[in-house]
């Protein structure tokens, strides 16, 4: 079966600009993950879907960022006036459901790069 | 705040050789542990996990080893390959129902 698939793979924006990053997580896993991960660094938590539960956003980093997921699969993460500090490895992952018991089954990220 | 940190930012290896990747976790309330491997330009990859219950997990020349009175966990890698260089990430539950903690990575390089 597929695994989780993350469009565009690579963005690259000017500073101010919207984008939209785009994640379909593995059919049938119920939690969906976002993460940063900026050069060199671990996996920042940004926010976290687990069916129709609300989400925790307590990882979001400003009120720039925004996500949402529809009918519980697809989900997308919306960054608004970008800004260069934006600029890093976006990750979604899914697990079957969210535990912090489950493994999480991450994509290949999106590279943003905010000029 | 209690995070898991990793002792070695980078190690290298000569190809052939065993590798052990360490890990350090603070929270005592942490009860779930995996392993990940990132390659350049891809995502996270799931090696083992390991439950709390267990101090020793094996796979196919990985095993894990968790040692809950001082907090600390393993990775070690047989007969380490050139195709194992990579970025090693662990990470733990810690007291959540939900979300994963993940350490900042050790670089492993392996020399032909």
């Amino acid at each position: 079966g597929a695994g989780v698939s993350q469009s565009p793979s690579n963005k690259v924006t000017e500073k101010g600009k919207d984008v939209e990053l785009r994640c379909d997580p593995i059919s049938g896993h119920t939690a969906l993950y976002w993460y940063r991960q900026s050069l060199g660094q671990g996996l920042e938590f940004l926010i976290y879907f687990q069916g129709n539960s609300a989400p925790d956003k307590s990882g979001l980093p400003s009120d720039r960022f925004s996500a949402e997921r529809t009918g519980g699969s697809v989900s997308t993460l919306t960054i608004q006036r970008t800004q260069q500090e934006d600029s890093a490895v976006y990750l979604c992952a899914s697990s079957l459901v969210a535990s912090g018991r489950e493994t999480q089954y991450f994509g290949p990220g999106t590279r943003l790069l905010v000029l | 705040g209690e995070s898991v940190g990793l002792h070695l930012p980078t190690l290298s290896v000569q190809e052939g050789d065993n590798s052990i990747i360490n890990c350090a976790y603070s929270n005592s309330a942490s009860d779930y542990f995996i392993w990940y491997k990132q390659e350049s330009g891809k995502g996270p990859q799931f090696i083992i996990d390991i439950r709390s219950n267990m101090d020793k997990r094996q796979g196919q020349r990985v095993t894990v080893l968790l040692n809950k009175t001082v907090k600390h966990l393993s990775l070690q890698i047989a007969a380490t390959q050139p195709g194992d260089s990579a970025v090693y990430f662990c990470a733990d539950s810690g007291g959540s129902n939900y979300k994963l903690t993940f350490g900042k990575g050790t670089l492993l390089t392996v020399n032909p």
